[in-house]
This record gives C-alpha cells, structure tokens and sequence, in this order.
C-alpha cells in the first residue's frame, strides 16, 4: 500500500521557519510527481509547491515565490519543504500529494495524499 | 490568475442524480481533475482527465467538459457520496475551485 507520512509541522512565530518532510512508502519514489497542498481549517483546497516527475523540475504557487523551497531524496523516499518567512496567512493543513501515473510532466493530479500536518502561525 | 468557481451547494436525493458543476474561462480546452473529501480525511481524486475514473472509483461517477463548464455527476446518489468536491485544472498553476458540499438528503 502506498504510504505518505507528514511530518515536522507545528506553531510558528512570524517571520519563522519550518521544514516539512514527507516519507513515502509502497511506491518508486523517483519516478512519481509529487507535491504539496494545503488547507485551512474549514476552508478550500490551495497548491504550494510540486516536482516534475521526471524529478528534475520545481514548481511554484506565486504566493510561496522566494519564501519556500521544494526538494526531496530520493534515496531516502522523501519530500521536504522549506518554509522561511512564514505569515499568519500560511497557517493550514499541509499536505504531501503523490502524482497519478497519468501525469507525465506535471506533478498533478494527486492520486495519493498523506494524512496532513498542522502549520499554525502566530505570535 | 485563472479561477475556477463551483456552486457552494448541491443537494439531491438517495438514488437521484447530483451534477457538480465547475466554470472556467475556457475550461473545456483543459484537463479537469476532481476531488472527494469527507470530514476529517484528505481528499480523494474520483476522476482525471474529465472522464476517467481512477482504480476503485465506483462507476456511478462520471464526468465531462466542454465549453466553459466542467461536470462531475454522480448517478444514483448514495449517502456514502455525501461529501465535499473539488474541481482542479492548471493554468501555469494547480488551481482548485472553492468546493462543492454534496448533502444527500
């Protein structure tokens, strides 16, 4: 079974930071688009950030531009995003999304999510 | 930025049919994804590509696109069903519309 497992959320004080990982398991991590998606509590859907899944391309909402990094390891079956400058407006849900096969290039549509780790910015 | 804008509610019968509908400026010349999340559990794609329904979706849920407007129907109507949709399409971004609530009444 494939297997996304979150981790590394937690409260924040503005301006802070956070890295997020995500551990994959039951998939060739490699070979898949991955990405992460957050959610406010009660409210919608919103990408962040996502991988080719040739591996060997990065995508960017506008809004986590400069702030954010995506990367992952391969070797270790696991995604990461950096999180600097956080505002209270990143506060949400983080989800690490796994793309379906049909994605070719794109890390999308999301065929498998994880469970979700809290970001809560505030001071 | 594109914006994809769905109805805030829908809600149908035990065994009718529910169409959840999501508009966009020229939806129809792109690939539209949707989403199912019940309270308290991450999303779940029930159909890719407009009309292809992903292994294990039930095949009461269908889907289309033309035009302006995308369409995911759920025929036959189960309680199950009962949950929040979401549609997706990209435009040099992953965009997700605002969320359907189905309520099957």
């Amino acid at each position: 079974d494939v297997q996304l497992l979150e981790s590394g959320g937690g409260l924040v004080q503005p301006g802070g930071s956070l890295r997020l990982s995500c551990a994959a398991s039951g998939i060739t991590f490699s070979t898949y688009g991955m990405s992460w998606v957050r959610q406010t509590p009660g409210k919608g859907l919103e990408w962040v950030s996502g991988f080719s899944g040739t591996g060997d391309y990065t995508f960017y909402a506008d809004f986590v531009k400069g702030r954010f990094t995506i990367s992952r390891d391969n070797s270790r079956n696991t995604l990461y995003l950096q999180m600097n400058s956080l505002r209270a407006e990143d506060t949400a849900i983080y989800y690490c999304t796994k793309a379906h096969a049909s994605s070719g290039y794109y890390p999308f549509p999301f065929d498998y999510w994880g469970q979700g780790t809290l970001v809560t910015v505030s001071s | 930025s594109y914006e994809l804008t769905q109805p805030p509610s829908v809600s149908v019968s035990p065994g009718q049919t529910a169409i959840i509908t999501c508009s966009g400026d020229k939806l129809g010349d792109k690939y539209t994804f949707w989403y199912q999340q019940k309270p308290g559990q991450a999303p779940v794609l029930v159909m890719y590509q407009d009309i292809k329904r992903p292994s294990g979706i039930p095949g009461r849920f269908s889907g289309s696109n033309s035009g302006n407007t995308a369409t995911l129907t759920i025929s036959g109507t189960q309680a199950i069903d009962e949950a929040d949709y979401y549609c997706q399409a990209w435009d040099n971004s992953v965009v997700f519309g605002g969320g359907t609530r189905l309520t099957v009444l």
